[in-house]
């Protein structure tokens, strides 16, 4: 069955950088992007950005840009979603999904999240 | 940015009942709407995409309408597992947005 294993909890200082990785399995790893979303406590859904593992090409939300990198190692079908600078706000569990390449924009698969924690 | 709004936030409902949730888009996004469940502790589910579509698997007793800025999710007879929180998102532009959710409640 299609399914992605996400690594586990981080718990990170003011200014570090955090990198979680993605592995899917079950399908064709280069047919779908990847998408990472969060979700900060009691809050909605955000969407940071997208790779696709065919070509690496990324598309990151603004709000992110200066401190996000998604890359992808497609001998592993894993992604992995780096975010540098990190403060209190970026407390949050952030999930990987996947989106069909050639017609989608909605996430149909979900890993189970990695919740980061950030401290001062 | 298109931003997403969904009323009520929460919602309070037996078993049994019909209900509906909104969701509002700040410019028209055609059909390009995707719907999801979440229950607390957990990933998103994905239920139902280009506002009408049922993903494989959903029970009929969900379904979706709506196009352009205005769209509804209906469960038809609530079941004890539908009490969760909901999301719509909009697939139309970047950046992917997401309404605030709506909170369903036993009441």
């Amino acid at each position: 069955q299609v399914q992605f294993v996400q690594s586990g909890a981080e718990v990170k200082k003011s200014g570090a950088s955090v990198k979680v990785s993605c592995k899917a399995s079950g399908y064709t790893f280069i047919s779908y992007a990847i998408h990472w979303v969060r979700q900060a406590p009691g809050q909605r859904l955000e969407w940071m950005g997208w790779i696709n593992p065919g070509n690496g090409n990324t598309k990151y939300s603004q709000k992110f840009q200066d401190r996000v990198t998604i890359t992808r190692d497609t001998s592993a079908s894993t992604a992995y979603m780096e975010l540098s600078s990190l403060r209190s706000e970026d407390t949050a569990v952030y999930y990987c999904t996947r989106v069909l390449i050639t017609f989608g924009g909605y996430m149909d698969v979900w890993g189970k999240g990695t919740t980061v924690t950030v401290s001062s | 940015d298109i931003q997403m709004t969904q009323s009520p936030s929460t919602l309070s409902a037996s078993v049994g009942d019909r209900v509906t949730i909104t969701c509002r888009a700040s410019q028209s996004i055609s059909s390009w709407l995707a719907w999801y469940q979440q229950r607390p502790g957990k990933a998103p589910k994905f239920l139902i995409y280009k506002a009408s579509t049922l993903e494989s698997g959903v029970p009929s007793r969900f379904s979706g309408s709506g196009s352009g800025t205005e769209f509804t999710l209906t469960i038809s007879s609530l079941q004890p597992d539908d009490f969760a929180t909901y999301y719509c998102q909009q697939y139309h532009s970047y950046p992917y947005n997401f309404g605030q959710g709506t909170k369903l409640e036993i009441k």
